[in-house]
């Protein structure tokens, strides 16, 4: 079936550091990608999303790029700031137009000052 | 504002007492589902429903209900609540049309504590 593996964390980082958050992905067919969000008390929010192969989703600084040759959907932010500070979701709709969303387990995110 | 609404925020209860976790969206979505969210899992799939009268399992449908009966509302219903149904809950919902990509609008969350 289909699943989402991201990295482990927790991740810490200082201010203004580069950010890479690792997801890899296996599915059936061409998938939708999607980095959600998870500020503290709060639920998810769409962050970013690709829907075909090579199609760099980004928003707020982060990107994320669909790669389907390594299966992958890798997270990054070139300076991070103390308002980054939240889970973060890896997760894929399997087929075209389905809404199922599988998760990987999150990544929690600390930056501090 | 378009939001989804999930009530309650919070419930502590016991074993065996029927509970009822509702959620509303007011963005005319076609698509809605419940998720429970666990530490080191993610969050998994429970139960979906694709409109009014449609619904279907998830990936860990045992010991839910759910009910479609209006667009608009998708109650959670745990019948017998046991402690390993301890956990924090979202709905979601989205369009059903428009292409790949479609992205879920989540509620706040519900914390429930089964003792």
């Amino acid at each position: 079936g289909n699943s989402v593996t991201q990295m482990e964390g927790p991740v810490t980082l200082s201010e203004e550091a580069f950010l890479t958050i690792n997801c890899t992905y296996t599915a059936t067919g061409y998938p939708s990608l999607f980095w959600y969000v998870q500020y503290p008390g709060e639920g998810l929010q769409l962050l970013l999303k690709a829907t075909k192969a090579d199609d760099k989703g980004s928003n707020k600084g982060f990107e994320a790029t669909y790669r389907k040759e390594t299966t992958s959907f890798h997270l990054e932010k070139g300076s991070v700031q103390v308002s980054d500070s939240a889970v973060y979701f890896c997760a894929l709709t399997g087929i075209q137009g389905a809404q199922k969303l599988v998760f990987g387990q999150g990544t929690r995110l600390t930056i501090n000052p | 504002e378009a939001q989804v609404t999930q009530n309650p925020r919070y419930l502590i209860t016991v074993t065996g007492k029927k509970l009822t976790v509702t959620c509303s969206q007011n963005m005319n979505h076609e698509y809605m589902s419940w998720y429970r969210q666990d530490p080191g899992l993610g969050l998994r799939q429970i139960y979906y429903s694709m409109n009014v009268e449609v619904t279907d399992k998830g990936d860990v449908p045992e010991g839910y209900k759910v009910s479609r009966k209006e667009k608009r509302n998708f109650p959670l219903i745990l019948e017998s609540p046991s402690p390993n149904q301890t956990s924090l809950y979202f709905c979601a919902s989205s369009r059903r049309t428009g292409g790949a990509g479609q992205p879920q609008h989540f509620g706040d969350g519900t914390r429930l504590s089964i003792l």
